[in-house]
C-alpha cells in the first residue's frame, strides 16, 4: 500500500517562482526522503531528513518535517526550468535484516515555465 | 562515476514470451531493489536483497515473476509468461544498508511493452 502521498499532484509556476510540495505518510517513520525523477529517467535522491530534525537544507532545496502530523514539505526556491520533473517523497515501511524498505508516493508533477 | 546499469533499455515482446531484464548494482552497495512504474499503479516494490539473499518479495506476482542475484554484480527479474498487463517501467536501485538512513541509486529503467 502507498503510504507516501503528495499534494499537490501537479504544480506549474512560473521561472524564479519558488515551489512547495507536501507529503503526507502513516506510520511512525525513521527518516524521509525526497527524490527527483525526469521524464524517462530514474529517480534520484535529493535529501534526507531524520525523523528528530524538523528542517534541513541543500542548495535551494528546504525540506521540513512534522512528525506530529506526519507530513513534510519539499520547497525549491529561485525555481528554474531544468527544476521540472517529478518529486516523490520516500518513508521507510520496515526494516528486515538491515535493509530498509520505502514506500514511495505517486509523486507530484512540477512544470516550471520560462 | 558509479552508477546502477539495466539492460535492456526497451522490450518488446509478445503475450506468453519470457522476458528477463538484469541489472547491476553499484560496486560495493548490498542491497538491489526491483520496482515496477505504471501511470495507474505509480511506484511499486516488487522485491529486494541483501548481500545477495532475498529479504521481501511481497510485492511481486509469484506465479509468473521470479528475482534472484547470481552474483554480488548481477539481479535479474524474470516474467514467464509475459502478459500485456506487466507492461511498465522496471526500475532496479542499489544501496548500502549500514545505518539505517540508506538512500537508493536508481538505474534508468527498461521499458517493457507486451503486445
Amino acid at each position: 500500500s502507498q503510504q507516501g502521498e503528495e499534494d499537490p499532484q501537479a504544480l506549474s509556476i512560473q521561472e524564479g517562482e519558488n515551489a512547495t510540495m507536501n507529503c503526507s505518510y502513516k506510520t511512525s517513520i525513521n527518516n524521509l526522503q525526497w527524490y527527483r525523477q525526469n521524464s524517462g529517467r530514474g529517480l534520484v535522491h535529493l535529501i534526507l531528513i531524520r525523523s528528530n530534525e524538523r528542517e534541513k537544507h541543500s542548495g535551494r532545496l528546504r525540506v521540513t518535517l512534522d512528525t506530529s502530523k506526519k507530513s513534510s514539505s519539499l520547497l525549491i526556491t529561485a525555481s528554474r526550468a531544468a527544476d521540472t520533473a517529478s518529486y516523490f517523497c520516500a518513508s521507510r515501511d520496515k526494516i528486515i535484516q538491515g535493509a530498509q524498505k520505502l514506500v514511495f508516493g505517486q509523486g507530484t508533477r512540477l512544470t516550471i515555465n520560462p | 562515476d558509479a552508477r546502477v546499469t539495466q539492460t535492456p533499455r526497451h522490450k518488446v515482446t509478445e503475450m506468453g514470451q519470457e522476458v528477463t531484464m538484469r541489472c547491476q548494482p553499484i560496486l560495493g552497495h548490498n542491497t538491489v531493489f526491483w520496482y515496477r512504474q505504471t501511470m495507474m499503479q505509480g511506484l511499486e516494490l516488487l522485491a529486494y536483497f541483501r548481500n545477495r539473499a532475498p529479504l521481501d518479495d511481497s510485492g511481486m506476482p509469484k506465479d509468473r515473476f521470479s528475482a534472484e542475484m547470481p552474483d554480488a554484480t548481477l539481479a535479474t527479474l524474470k516474467i514467464q509468461p509475459s502478459e500485456p498487463r506487466d507492461s511498465a517501467v522496471y526500475f532496479c536501485a542499489s544501496g548500502l544498508s549500514e545505518t539505517g538512513l540508506e538512500t537508493q541509486y536508481f538505474g534508468p529503467g527498461t521499458r517493457l511493452l507486451v503486445l
